[in-house]
C-alpha cells in the first residue's frame, strides 16, 4: 500500500554518461507524470502517460530525454549524455484517472548531479 | 502561455502568526487551482484546491479562494504552526490538460 516509489534516491554521475531512474506507480493508476526540479527553472512538466494512449512527451527538454512505461505500471526516465544543466530533482506522480477528476500522488524523488 | 506567480520568500513567522503566500496566475479559460506543500524530506503533497470561480479550497487550517477577477489564489492561514514548516507550491491545471504548471515555490520557516 506504498505511494509513488522512485529509485535511486540520490544519483551523482559523469558528464556525458547516460542515466536511467525508475518510478514505481501506486498500484492501480493509469496516469503518470515526470516533472523536474531544479534551483532556476522550479518544477517543470516533462512527459504524461495515461493507460495505453501515446505519451505526452511536450515537456522533455531535447532529445536526449526519453521516457517509457512497461506494461501500463513502471515507468523509467533517460537521459543520454548527461549534462551539467541537467541536475536536478527529477520527481513522478501518479493518478488514478488523471488529474482533472483525482489528485496527483507524488514520490520523493531522485535527485541527479551531472559532474 | 500559462504562468503562476508566488511571492517567493523566504517567509519567516513566529508560532500563531498569520500567514498569507500570494499567488497570481495567467491562463486561458478556467483552470483549476492548487495549493502543493514540500515538508523537509518529503515528496509534494496536494494541501487544497479549486475548480472554479469563487470556490474555496480548505484544509489544515489553510484557506484559498478562487478569484477569477483578481486572477489570484493567495493561501491563508490564521495561526501557523512550528509543523507548518515547508516549501509551497501554487499551480494550476489547464482545462482539458494534465500538465500541471507550478509557482517556483515559497520556503516557509515558523519559530516557536
Amino acid at each position: 500500500g506504498a505511494g509513488v516509489s522512485q529509485s535511486p534516491s540520490n544519483k551523482v554521475t559523469e558528464k556525458g554518461k547516460d542515466v536511467e531512474l525508475r518510478c514505481d506507480p501506486i498500484s492501480g493508476h493509469t496516469a503518470l507524470y515526470w516533472y523536474r526540479q531544479s534551483l532556476g527553472q522550479g518544477l517543470e512538466f516533462l512527459i504524461y502517460f495515461q493507460g495505453n494512449s501515446a505519451p505526452d512527451k511536450s515537456g522533455l527538454p531535447s532529445d536526449r530525454f526519453s521516457a517509457e512505461r512497461t506494461g501500463g505500471s513502471v515507468s523509467t526516465l533517460t537521459i543520454q549524455r548527461t549534462q551539467q544543466e541537467d541536475s536536478a530533482v527529477y520527481l513522478c506522480a501518479s493518478s488514478p484517472m488523471g488529474q482533472q477528476n483525482t489528485e496527483a500522488f507524488f514520490g520523493q524523488g531522485t535527485r541527479l548531479t551531472v559532474v | 502561455g500559462n504562468s503562476v506567480t508566488q511571492m517567493e520568500g523566504p517567509v519567516t513567522l513566529s508560532e500563531e502568526a498569520f500567514l498569507t503566500i500570494n499567488c497570481t496566475y495567467t491562463a486561458t479559460g478556467y483552470p483549476s487551482l492548487f495549493w502543493y506543500v514540500q515538508y523537509p524530506g518529503e515528496g509534494l503533497q496536494l494541501l487544497l484546491k479549486a475548480t472554479k470561480a469563487d470556490d474555496k479550497g480548505s484544509n489544515k487550517g489553510f484557506e484559498a479562494t478562487y478569484r477569477k477577477e483578481t486572477t489570484s489564489f493567495h493561501l491563508e492561514k490564521g495561526s501557523v504552526q512550528v509543523s507548518d514548516s515547508a516549501v509551497y507550491f501554487c499551480a494550476l491545471l489547464q482545462g482539458g490538460s494534465e500538465k500541471l504548471v507550478f509557482g517556483k515555490g515559497t520556503k516557509l520557516t515558523v519559530n516557536p
